[in-house]
């Protein structure tokens, strides 16, 4: 089936630091999403994506559709200890049709240290 | 509130037992899905339903069943079949074909087998 390469696998950085991950693909996507979660908890959704080149916010994230439709990007602002978690993107491909499943990248998990 | 309930949280079974996991969730959300997490895994799709009184296999479907009698419903058991079942599971649910394709998870329920 298709995959979804996430990228870093883990990060370790200092609480203040700005932190990006990504994820890429072989083939196009139509939706692009990313989720946090906490250690034994579901996921929760952070920022959806569904424009070629959009570019969204919410407080200190960012993300962004990439323009080829085949990549995303996550941004962290200025990280606090609460963003200790792990980060997934997951992705609605073009081929899909009907169907609702979508692919999940393996994560990035973050460590921020005080 | 709306959101998605699985219970219960923690699920202990002795091997060769069937267990079922319950998932509810009062969004008013056509679609339903069931996902595996294993540590350090990303998830991992083992069933989900587009609409009431239909399903499909996911990617890992062996040894689990699954039931959508109600919108509001999407029980998901854990046959004996299922050769190494303990393993975090997690249900969510999107709005469905008329909508987008964002999923909502619920809590999770971890499932030690023993």
């Amino acid at each position: 089936g298709q995959q979804l390469n996430q990228s870093p696998q883990s990060m370790f950085i200092q609480e203040g630091e700005d932190v990006s991950m990504n994820c890429t693909s072989s083939s196009i996507f139509n939706t692009w999403l990313w989720y946090k979660q906490d250690p034994g908890e579901g996921p929760v959704l952070l920022i959806a994506l569904y424009k070629a080149g959009e570019l969204t916010s919410n407080g200190r994230l960012t993300a962004q559709f990439g323009i080829t439709r085949k990549d995303s990007f996550l941004n962290i602002s200025a990280s606090i200890p609460s963003d200790v978690g792990i980060y997934f993107c997951a992705g609605h491909p073009s081929t899909q049709g009907g169907s609702e499943k979508l692919v999940f990248g393996k994560g990035t998990k973050l460590t921020v240290n005080p | 509130d709306g959101g998605i309930t699985q219970s219960p949280k923690y699920l202990f079974r002795k091997e060769g037992q069937n267990v079922t996991l319950s998932c509810e969730q009062n969004l008013n959300h056509d679609a339903m899905y069931w996902y595996r997490q294993d540590p350090g895994q990303g998830l991992r799709l083992i069933y989900y339903s587009q609409i009431v009184n239909d399903f499909q296999k996911g990617d890992i479907a062996e040894g689990y069943s699954v039931s959508r009698e109600k919108k509001e419903s999407f029980p998901l058991t854990v046959t004996s079949a299922q050769k190494n079942p303990t393993a975090f599971y997690l249900c969510a649910s999107s709005i469905g074909a008329s909508g987008g394709n964002e999923q909502f998870f619920g809590p999770g329920t971890r499932l030690t087998v023993l």
